[in-house]
């Protein structure tokens, strides 16, 4: 089956950085998939990783420890429009039907 | 239009109706899902289509009926609603259900079932 967990809310001050964590259980992976989603509003793609390590891509960066079933999301020099729920998915049936986190809805403060 | 449009934005029935959700994709995408968004739980899979054909139904009750006339469109159509069935209903589209790729999330449905 699969199980996966993130924290449901989390705060930071507006520059600062701050990092979503995300723990998985699945059998047989085939990646992992960051979604931001404002409130109500669609969620967007922010990342994929299939390989361990560190993807950078501007202010947003995710790192993937397949071993370790753990992923984190890193935003950097936060900006308000930051505000926003973050999704953790990953496939399931070696497709892409994907099952998701609860989300954790962040807040950014001045 | 671009990318993956949901009509209603919002909708609001009695549990006596019959109505009908409606998403379509310009993206050529072979693949679309329907997701269901509670408040405070995660996103649920309802229903998934690739090339026209259903792949996974994964145990929706059967007042909730989808239909994929073509790749481009895909229907949810609702009958015999209970109040717990209030949610925001998201479609999505991605190029194939068959490997790990990103999907393009309409900006969902908003129902109220009173």
């Amino acid at each position: 089956g699969q199980n996966i967990d993130q924290p449901t809310e989390m705060t930071a001050t507006e520059g600062a950085i701050v990092q979503i964590n995300c723990t998985y259980q699945t059998s047989g992976f085939n990646g992992l998939f960051w979604y931001q989603q404002h409130a109500g509003e669609a969620p967007t793609f922010l990342s994929y990783n299939v390989l361990d390590g560190l993807e950078e891509k501007g202010r947003f960066s995710s790192f993937l420890s397949r071993s370790k079933g753990y992923s984190y999301l890193l935003l950097k020099e936060l900006q308000m429009k930051d505000s926003a729920s973050y999704l953790c998915a990953v496939p399931f049936n070696a497709g892409n039907m994907l099952t998701f986190g609860g989300g954790t809805r962040l807040m950014v403060k001045p | 239009e671009t990318g993956v449009t949901q009509t209603p934005r919002h909708l609001v029935m009695g549990m006596t109706n019959k109505k009908s959700l409606k998403c379509e994709q310009h993206l050529g995408h072979n693949a679309m899902y329907w997701y269901k968004q509670s408040a405070k739980k995660p996103l649920e899979l309802m229903f998934v289509y690739s090339l026209e054909e259903r792949v996974e139904n994964n145990s929706v009750p059967s007042r909730f009926s989808p239909e994929c006339p073509n790749s481009s469109h895909l229907f949810l159509h609702l009958h015999t609603l209970q109040p717990e069935d209030s949610a925001l209903y998201l479609c999505a589209s991605s190029q194939d259900h068959g490997g790990p790729y990103g999907y393009t999330f309409g900006s969902g449905t908003r129902l109220t079932v009173v």
